[in-house]
């Protein structure tokens, strides 16, 4: 069974400030792994994905990943955040030709003071 | 490229009465649309896969006669939640992708509905 655990409900930091978002998963095979994006009242957004190659991948808005195999781990970083990056951010892991069929975090909220 | 729409985006219905709502890929053949639920504040639960033109494929503990799925052209999918209650209030976002030739089909998902039953 695959899952996705992000452990961070909320998550706040300052505007220019660096951001880290954790996400840990479980896939019995090599998984694609996603992050979303979802404003308020919003579908869902893809930041970026990672697969195969290049632990690093890079995705829009300025955000970057980390695939770490050995921990599970897909974590999502900005080294500046802007307040419109406020948003709710998900992690979801699955098959690559049947996206749809991803499981999906329960979500971080990332709130952006001033 | 690779829009989807949502029509309504918001909805409010009374108890017994009947809602549809359209999902449309408006650029781009979509062989599978996916329909998601999601309550305030929780991730999206997959309720549904349909492919074009053959019955949909329902997940687990989601009541096929009560979320009427069609498929019914390669641009459009509907969700027809039958006898609304209440506890059917939720946002219900779509998603649609397409073959790519390769090992992964991007999903591109539609802006959500949000539905309130009286």
């Amino acid at each position: 069974a695959q899952s996705v655990t992000q452990p961070d409900i909320h998550i706040t930091v300052s505007e220019g400030a660096s951001l880290e978002l954790r996400c840990n998963y479980s896939y019995g095979a090599t998984p694609y792994l996603f992050w979303y994006v979802q404003s308020p009242g919003q579908g869902l957004q893809l930041l970026l994905k990672y697969f195969s190659g290049d632990t690093l991948v890079q995705g829009i808005k300025g955000f970057e990943a980390e695939f770490k195999r050995s921990q599970s781990s897909f974590n999502l970083r900005k080294p500046s955040v802007h307040w419109s990056d406020a948003a709710e951010y998900f992690c979801a892991v699955g098959p690559g030709t049947n996206a749809g069929k991803s499981t999906f975090g329960d979500g971080t909220t990332l709130t952006v003071k001033p | 490229g690779a829009v989807v729409s949502q029509h309504p985006s918001w909805v409010i219905c009374k108890s017994g009465t009947s809602v549809k709502i359209e999902c449309r890929s408006l650029d781009f053949q979509a062989t599978t649309m996916f329909w998601y639920r999601q309550f305030p504040k929780q991730s999206l639960m997959l309720m549904a896969t349909s492919n074009e033109g053959s019955k949909a494929t329902y997940e687990q503990g989601v009541e096929k006669d009560k979320f009427l799925i069609n498929h019914a052209s390669l641009t459009l999918s509907t969700l027809t939640v039958t006898s609304a209650h209440p506890e059917d209030s939720s946002f219900y976002i779509c998603s649609a992708s397409f073959p790519s030739g390769g090992s992964y089909n991007e999903q591109f998902f539609g802006p959500g509905t949000r539905l309130t039953v009286l």
